[in-house]
């Protein structure tokens, strides 16, 4: 089937540092791929929507300079978190979609990052 | 606008069968996804209906009316494996994905 690794899976950082994740798709092209945030006990967050090739497209609210999307290939997306803060301390998550007929999401196993 | 309601929690005992109910209303409508999210990890797919109807897969099985706007997750034979939460998802007319809250299902022995 169809899987997605993200890496790192825990990160710790000092404020005022860059984090970058890494999310791949192992055995599939992605054409798009997107960025959750998701809080304790809360839904899934959309963040962006990272497109090959192009910008990607941000969530209302969400910082473009803060959180830097890059998809410079078909199988990677990358996020970095810029000049972190404790407030952004969460569970992020990406997924790739299967360009099929169910064009289903295929999530990564999430990044806990902890800011300090 | 778009909504997904699903309950908050729900709590069945082990082997018993247990239904997890979705409505949605969206901007177009192109399929609905189950996932199941166990604490701390990723969610991970489960079923995708898109025609009305049920589909099985194993212990799993999803419902779909698209005139009602309603979905159901059945699970049978629970196992305690199965405490989770379970996210319902609409892809609406532009395949965004649009997400309920999700049901913690807690399962008693």
């Amino acid at each position: 089937g169809a899987v997605v690794s993200q890496h790192p899976s825990r990160v710790i950082c000092k404020s005022g540092t860059s984090v970058k994740i890494e999310c791949r798709s192992l055995d599939f092209q992605a054409t798009t791929m997107f960025w959750y945030r998701q809080f304790p006990k809360q839904s899934l967050m959309l963040m962006a929507t990272s497109n090959e090739g192009s910008k990607a497209t941000y969530e209302q609210g969400v910082e473009k300079d803060k959180f830097l999307i890059n998809h410079a290939s078909l199988t990677l997306s990358t996020l970095t978190v810029t000049s972190a803060h404790p407030e952004d301390s969460s569970f992020y998550i990406c997924s790739a979609r299967l360009e099929d007929e169910t064009a289903s999401l295929h999530f990564g196993n999430g990044t806990r990052l902890t800011v300090t | 606008g778009q909504n997904i309601d699903q309950p908050t929690e729900m709590t069945a005992t082990e082997g018993a069968i247990v239904q997890i109910n979705c409505t949605y209303q969206t901007s177009g409508f192109n399929g609905l996804f189950w996932y199941q999210q166990h604490a701390g990890e990723a969610p991970t797919f489960l079923s995708y209906n898109v025609l009305d109807g049920l589909e099985e897969k194993g212990r799993f099985s999803s419902f779909l009316s698209r005139s009602k706007g309603y979905s159901y997750l059945l699970l049978k034979e629970l196992q305690m494996k199965d405490s989770a939460s379970y996210l319902c998802a609409c892809m609406d007319s532009n395949y965004q994905l649009i997400w309920g809250a999700g049901t913690k299902l807690i399962i008693k022995p």
